[in-house]
């Protein structure tokens, strides 16, 4: 029974390329969440997405971010034209409706 | 705004130590309340979650208290061992924990041998 997938976990970029993580939620799961979390931080929210569906964006910066979660594949978060600031972890958890959130092992981006 | 706060930062015990983790909410919508354990380089791993119908959960060595009129709810580790020794965060969520988790800034823990 595999956990959350994310790939890649490791992810070098120059500043103005565009950075591409994947999530695969744990089979049976609809529900996929993005966290970012910066050296020595918490996690903060950035989105919440059903199949096809934004639910919550409240947590996503309004330029260069974008998440999708295709009816088929994984869910896809999206930075064009990187910078420096964008450096974190980002993490995804998926869930059932209205149950624990499962975390995956998280995509390390680095923006030189 | 920082909706969940948590204290200490850091925490340093020795093996057999019961470390006790807090945390303090605003949002009196909150109605799911988790803990995750964090190793360095993985991922959030969940610990124990509460609801706030009942004031304390116990699993294993780790028992969570909430105090609902107070707003808070804190973590306790029984028997600590060298192997707990990771960052651990609270964590607040609204409808049961289906919607976004607001999380702590974590705390850093240490227990040495």
């Amino acid at each position: 029974n595999a956990g959350v997938m994310q790939n890649p976990r490791h992810l070098v970029r120059r500043r103005g390329q565009e950075a591409r993580l994947r999530c695969s939620p744990m089979k049976g799961h609809s529900h996929v969440y993005w966290y970012r979390q910066l050296p020595e931080e918490g996690l903060k929210f950035m989105v919440y997405l059903q199949k096809e569906n934004i639910i919550d964006e409240s947590g996503m910066p309004k330029e260069r971010f974008s998440a999708e979660f295709p009816k088929e594949g994984p869910s896809i978060l999206r930075i064009q034209q990187v910078v420096r600031g964008d450096s974190a972890a980002y993490f995804c958890a998926s869930s059932k409706k209205k149950e624990t959130q499962y975390f995956g092992p998280g995509t390390r981006l680095l923006v030189l | 705004q920082q909706q969940v706060k948590q204290s200490p930062q850091s925490l340093i015990v020795q093996k057999g130590g019961i470390p006790i983790i807090n945390c303090a909410y605003e949002n009196t919508a909150f109605d799911y309340f988790p803990w995750y354990q964090q190793f360095p380089g993985k991922g959030p791993a969940l610990l124990i979650a509460i609801r706030p119908d009942v004031s304390e959960k116990k699993e294993g060595r780790f028992t969570i208290s909430f105090n609902k009129s107070a707003k808070q709810f804190s973590l306790h580790i029984m028997d600590s061992q060298p192997g707990d020794s990771a960052t651990y965060f609270c964590a607040a969520a609204t409808q049961g924990g289906s919607e976004k988790l607001v999380f702590g800034k974590g705390t850093k823990l240490t227990v040495n041998p």
